[in-house]
C-alpha cells in the first residue's frame, strides 16, 4: 500500500456538532501532517506528529485536536467550528520528519454550517 | 523572512509551446525546494524536487541560488499538463511553505 487514504471524503457539519476526520498510511511513514487548504489557496501546515509525538503545532486554535493513536493513524478532531473553517483537509506522512519528501492524501472536503 | 513567490497567477499556451512557471524564494537557510502539482480531482502530487535534478514528464527545473529561483520549464507543452502547479519550500522541522500556485492551461 503506497497511498494515503483519508475518511470521510466530504463532511458537513453544524457549529455544535464534533466530527472526527481520519487518516491512514501504510508505508511505514514515522511524521504525519495536517495541512488545510481553503479555496485556490495554497496548503497551510496545521500540525505535524513526528514518532506518534505532536512537534509542530501552528498556533491551530484548540477547536481543531489532533491525535496519533499509532503509526499508522492520524485523526483529526473537530468541535464547536465555524463556518470559516470550511475548507479541504489535507493529510501529509514522510519517512522522518524533515528530510524527506511528503505523500499527500485526497484530502476531506468539510463544509461548516 | 521565508516566502515562496508565484508571480503567475494563470499561464496559459497551446500545445507544443514551451513553458516556464516562475517561483522565487526567500530564506536564509539552505534551500530545498519542491514543485507539486495538483490535476483536477486528483491529490497533490510530487513533480520534482531540486535535490534529484531529475526530469518528469518532460519537466525540469534548476535551482539558482544566486537569483533565489527554481523555475519549471517543460519544452512543449501537453494537454495533460493542465494543472495547478505549487512551489515549495522546505523549512526547519520540515515544514512545508507553498507559493500561491500557478494554474496552468494547454490549449489545443
Amino acid at each position: 500500500d503506497t497511498e494515503v487514504t483519508q475518511t470521510p471524503k466530504h463532511l458537513v457539519m453544524g457549529m455544535t456538532n464534533k466530527k472526527s476526520l481520519k487518516c491512514e498510511q501504510h508505508m511505514g511513514h514515522r511524521a504525519m501532517y495536517w495541512y488545510k487548504q481553503k479555496a485556490k489557496k495554497p496548503p497551510e501546515l496545521m500540525f505535524v506528529y513526528s514518532y506518534e509525538k505532536l512537534s509542530i503545532n501552528e498556533s491551530v486554535p484548540s477547536r481543531f485536536s489532533p491525535e496519533c493513536p499509532n503509526s499508522s493513524l492520524l485523526n483529526l478532531h473537530l468541535h464547536a467550528l465555524q463556518p470559516e473553517d470550511s475548507a479541504l483537509y489535507l493529510c501529509a506522512s514522510s519517512q522522518v520528519q524533515g528530510t524527506d519528501t511528503q505523500y499527500f492524501g485526497p484530502g476531506t472536503r468539510l463544509t461548516v454550517l | 523572512a521565508q516566502r515562496v513567490t508565484q508571480p503567475e497567477k494563470l499561464l496559459s499556451v497551446f500545445k507544443g509551446a514551451p513553458v516556464e512557471l516562475k517561483c522565487n524564494y526567500s530564506y536564509s537557510g539552505s534551500p530545498e525546494l519542491f514543485w507539486y502539482v495538483q490535476y483536477s480531482r486528483q491529490r497533490l502530487q510530487l513533480l520534482l524536487r531540486h535535490i534529484s535534478r531529475e526530469s518528469i514528464k518532460g519537466f525540469t527545473a534548476d535551482l539558482n541560488k544566486g537569483e533565489t529561483s527554481f523555475h519549471l520549464k517543460k519544452p512543449f507543452a501537453q494537454e495533460e499538463d493542465s494543472a495547478m502547479y505549487y512551489c515549495a519550500l522546505r523549512v526547519q522541522g520540515g515544514k512545508l511553505i507553498f507559493g500561491q500556485g500557478t494554474e496552468l492551461s494547454v490549449k489545443p
